[in-house]
């Protein structure tokens, strides 16, 4: 069965610097999402993207943080200058159409951990 | 901000056993959806459910949409071990292609042999 793929599974960075996670969604799939999930509490909507250019953000989603699909597969989250409070498990998403029906794939995540 | 409440919040049952895990909102979604989330994995899509009252059957799994698209409830028959894991309801905000799903805390649950 088709899979949304992320790497690194796990990632410790230091407070202020920048961190770029992957994702490689399912590859008929046209619509993307970030969402994180803080240990313990809900998973949260971050970002949703579509035709190369956002669709809809969250309040989470400020300056921080950027989205791209640099490739024809790859999807990536980069958050400039982490906080301790940017841990999470970061989950990217992907749907072939609109979501709302059809329900979305979701990856394994990446844990980021700030130090 | 809609919000989802999910009840309960923990549920311990024996193997055989049946139960209802319930989501509940004042508001109104486009469609709601159940994942199952086993720890540190992602969310992984059960169902969705989109019109009022429509009621959908995944083996010994059934879930209904509220008449109204407020609340949904997941009704799992003779529970197994292999059920034990974290259920989560998400409805989606606005409905399209924005993904704004509104996530709710979840309900643990465990299945005992």
């Amino acid at each position: 069965e088709p899979e949304v793929t992320q790497t690194p599974s796990h990632q410790v960075t230091q407070m202020g610097q920048e961190v770029i996670l992957r994702c490689v969604p399912i590859s008929n799939h046209l619509y993307f999402y970030w969402y994180r999930q803080i240990l313990g509490q809900k998973v949260e909507f971050l970002v949703s993207f579509y035709n190369n250019e956002i669709s809809e953000k969250s309040e989470i989603f400020d300056d921080q943080f950027s989205v791209e699909r640099p490739d024809g597969s790859n999807f990536t989250l980069k958050i400039r200058s982490t906080k301790l409070e940017d841990s999470a498990m970061y989950f990217c998403a992907s749907s072939v159409t609109d979501g709302t029906v059809t329900g979305y794939t979701f990856g394994s995540g990446t844990r980021l951990t700030v130090v | 901000t809609q919000l989802l409440e999910q009840s309960p919040q923990f549920l311990s049952i024996q193997e055989g056993e049946n139960l209802t895990v319930y989501c509940n909102s004042s508001s109104v979604f486009s469609s709601l959806q159940w994942y199952r989330q086993e720890p540190g994995e992602g969310p992984v899509l059960l169902v969705t459910v989109v019109t009022g009252g429509e009621v959908k059957k995944l083996k010994r799994l059934t879930f209904q949409f509220g008449d109204a698209r407020k609340d949904s409830s997941l009704h799992i028959t003779a529970a197994q071990p292999g059920d034990t894991g974290l259920y989560l309801c998400a409805g989606d905000e606005y409905g399209g292609s924005q993904g704004n799903l509104i996530f709710g805390k979840g309900t643990k649950l465990s299945v005992k042999p």
